[in-house]
């Protein structure tokens, strides 16, 4: 079965260094890829989309990778500052969007 | 710019009591969706909505009915709470077009006791 991996629970990073999450996947070949900010008792926001073809994308301070050889995506924050602060889900897809299918998250606190 | 509007946002319910977490979106999206999110584990889908009318089982949809009312709202009804249902409960809704970027409510927090 698909199976998704945020590389931990927890990161506590630097103000002003660069924030590296990763996600990864098995068992599944998705067309795209997904990256939500959620911050606590909120829905999660979509931030990025990267689909399989792409091997990179960016917006403003972020920047995603996805490699569909290690079946892994790399979610950068650089710059990062305590508002960055949050969790931050991956979201795998193919087809519609019913068909998604979210990692567990990843905790980021950046400490001033 | 409300988006997706959930309500109640917390509830405590006792073991087979029934009730209803409301959903509507303003965005004049056509794709509405329910997921529970549970401590360690992703967001899972519950039930959609491809369009008004109509409604679909997901991945866990046991215990669980829907009702597309229009396309603005969408229902979610748990008819005998269990234990097991306690969760955090989230409405999203998508446009008919696109890259499938969900719009997520503020979520349902359900406590069954």
């Amino acid at each position: 079965s698909q199976k998704i991996e945020q590389n931990s629970e927890a990161l506590n990073i630097q103000e002003g260094k660069t924030a590296t999450l990763t996600c990864n996947y098995t068992n599944y070949s998705p067309a795209y890829l997904q990256w939500y900010r959620q911050d606590p008792g909120r829905g999660p926001v979509f931030l990025l989309l990267i689909r399989e073809n792409e091997k990179e994308k960016r917006k403003e301070r972020l920047k995603v990778t996805f490699d569909t050889t290690l079946k892994q995506s790399l979610f950068h924050i650089t710059a990062s500052q305590p508002a960055d602060s949050a969790t931050y889900l991956c979201a795998l897809g193919s087809g519609s969007a019913r068909q998604l299918t979210f990692g567990s998250g990843t905790q980021l606190t950046v400490l001033p | 710019n409300a988006g997706v509007t959930q309500t109640p946002k917390f509830q405590v319910l006792k073991t087979g009591q029934s009730m209803t977490l409301q959903c509507a979106q303003d965005m004049n999206h056509n794709s509405m969706y329910w997921y529970r999110q549970d401590p360690g584990m992703g967001l899972r889908l519950i039930y959609y909505s491809a369009s008004e009318g109509t409604t679909d089982k997901g991945e866990v949809p046991n215990g669980y009915n829907v009702s597309r009312l229009n396309k603005r709202e969408f229902s979610l009804r748990l008819e005998s709470a269990a234990p097991s249902q306690t969760s955090v409960y989230f409405c999203a809704s998508r446009a008919g077009y696109g890259a499938n970027v969900l719009t997520f409510g503020a979520g349902s927090r359900l406590t069954v006791l």
